[in-house]
């Protein structure tokens, strides 16, 4: 069975503050991993992919992947009342094209 | 870019009845597209993966008989729901890929069935 884990908080943060959200994964040979933002009765809106060990960095957010340790996560710098929303993490297993994803982490960001 | 349009946003159907739902990748060919469906406080269920000209793969589970998946174009596939009942209500998203494995999310269809 591959599994997406992530917790699912709610991860409170005060505005301005880095904002750091985690995620595991089991099928080692995963090649794709993206992060999902959700806001409540709203569809999920990709703001980050990354393929390669290491860090990708694109404005305030920031992803980490770590392929030995199955560990991928994001950063939100300078997090702001407008990114309080579930942040789903997502993988593309080695063998699929279809998305695997977590239960998603609540971020709430206090102005 | 990257845009993928979902209609209707919202719908109510008596039980019994068929709903179809519309899903479009409107800058971009979709060779595959996926239809979620998401329950509330819920993460998303992939239902079923749809290939254009080719028949959808359906998740365990998923009664590809009940949940009809037509992908006729490379920018249009369809899900109608069939003889719909309350249990069926949710909020179905679809998602569309380019040639790369990001997938772009349509921005739903909330389904209730009274």
């Amino acid at each position: 069975q591959k599994e997406v884990e992530q917790n699912s908080g709610p991860l409170s943060v005060p505005e301005g503050a880095i904002a750091s959200l985690n995620c595991t994964y089991s099928d080692r040979g995963s090649q794709s991993f993206f992060w999902y933002r959700q806001y409540s009765g709203k569809s999920p809106e990709l703001i980050m992919s990354i393929y390669s060990n290491g860090d990708k960095e694109d404005g305030r957010f920031t992803a980490q992947l770590n392929k030995a340790s199955q560990y991928v996560s994001l950063l939100i710098r300078d997090s702001q009342p407008s990114d309080s929303a579930t942040y789903l993490c997502a993988v593309i297993g080695q063998a699929g094209t279809a998305l695997i994803f977590g239960k998603g982490t609540t971020l709430s960001v206090s102005s | 870019g990257a845009v993928v349009s979902q209609h209707p946003s919202r719908v109510i159907c008596k039980s019994g009845t068929s709903v179809k739902i519309e899903c479009r990748s409107l800058d971009f060919q979709a060779t595959t597209m996926f239809w979620y469906r998401q329950f509330p406080k819920q993460s998303l269920m992939l239902m079923a993966t749809s290939n254009e000209g080719s028949k959808a793969t359906y998740e365990q589970g998923v009664e590809k008989d009940k949940f009809l998946i037509n992908h006729a174009s490379l920018t249009l596939s369809t899900l109608t729901v069939t003889s719909a009942h309350p249990e069926d209500s949710s909020f179905y998203i679809c998602s569309a890929s380019p040639q790369t494995y990001e997938q772009y999310f349509g921005p739903g269809t909330r389904l209730t069935v009274t």
